[in-house]
């Protein structure tokens, strides 16, 4: 298995950019997971989906953040616009049912200049 | 809200040797499952050991072993004869064993680094 594919690796914009982040979870994974990583706050979970409907989106820090699941597949995180307080490192991560194994992917290092 | 901390920002252990990582958990739950994850200069999480809460024995997989403490809320990671491919950020990790409503996230600590001295 392939495991969790996350694009890009590293992304780096101007303020008020539009960022979208990419996710690929482990096929037959039902639950899928993004998180942030920054020095200050750790890691934190913006949103989860299980069998692609958002269950849980009270980690998402405003309204410019969005994040979609069109199918079982793939997934997006999108930031509109991007703010230099976005830097930080996003993490996809899918489990299957056992929800707290989580598989995550590499990671996207964002810098928004 | 579930909290996780790990009191240990730092810890250095030469190759070869013992080294024992702390975490605290505050729960008001009784299902949970605790999980320590590793994360490598290469970014990735890698899951090394889980804990289900109803299971008094410790987990263990290889050198990496728990001494789970539910009473005192405390789950600590023991890695024996330490290798220079263990250096890494350590997160302990909290999953409540109810689901739906927010509560299938993992709640992390900060981490502690693992320095390991050859």
């Amino acid at each position: 298995d392939a495991g969790v594919i996350q694009s890009p690796r590293h992304e780096v914009t101007e303020m008020g950019q539009e960022v979208t982040l990419r996710c690929k979870p482990i096929s037959g994974h039902d639950y899928l997971f993004w998180y942030r990583q920054t020095m200050m706050r750790g890691l934190e979970l913006l949103i989860y989906f299980n069998n692609n409907v958002p269950i849980d989106d009270s980690g998402m820090p405003e309204d410019r953040f969005s994040a979609k699941m069109p199918n079982a597949s793939f997934s997006t995180l999108k930031i509109q616009p991007s703010e230099p307080r976005d830097s930080a490192v996003y993490f996809c991560a899918s489990s299957f049912r056992d929800r707290g194994k989580l598989f995550f992917g590499s990671g996207t290092q964002l810098s928004v200049l | 809200a579930q909290t996780v901390t790990q009191s240990q920002p730092e810890m250095s252990v030469q190759e070869a040797e013992t080294v024992t990582l702390s975490c605290t958990y505050d729960t008001s739950e009784s299902d949970y499952y605790l999980f320590w994850y590793k994360q490598p200069p290469s970014r990735q999480m890698i899951l090394v050991i889980r804990q289900e809460a109803y299971k008094q024995q410790n987990a263990t997989e290889n050198r990496f072993s728990v001494n789970f403490q539910k009473a005192a809320k405390s789950f600590s990671l023991k890695i024996s004869d330490s290798q220079l491919g263990d250096a890494a950020m350590y997160f302990c990790a909290y999953r409540s064993g109810y689901s739906g409503g927010g509560a299938d996230g993992l709640t992390f600590g900060k981490g502690t680094h693992l320095i390991i001295q050859p």
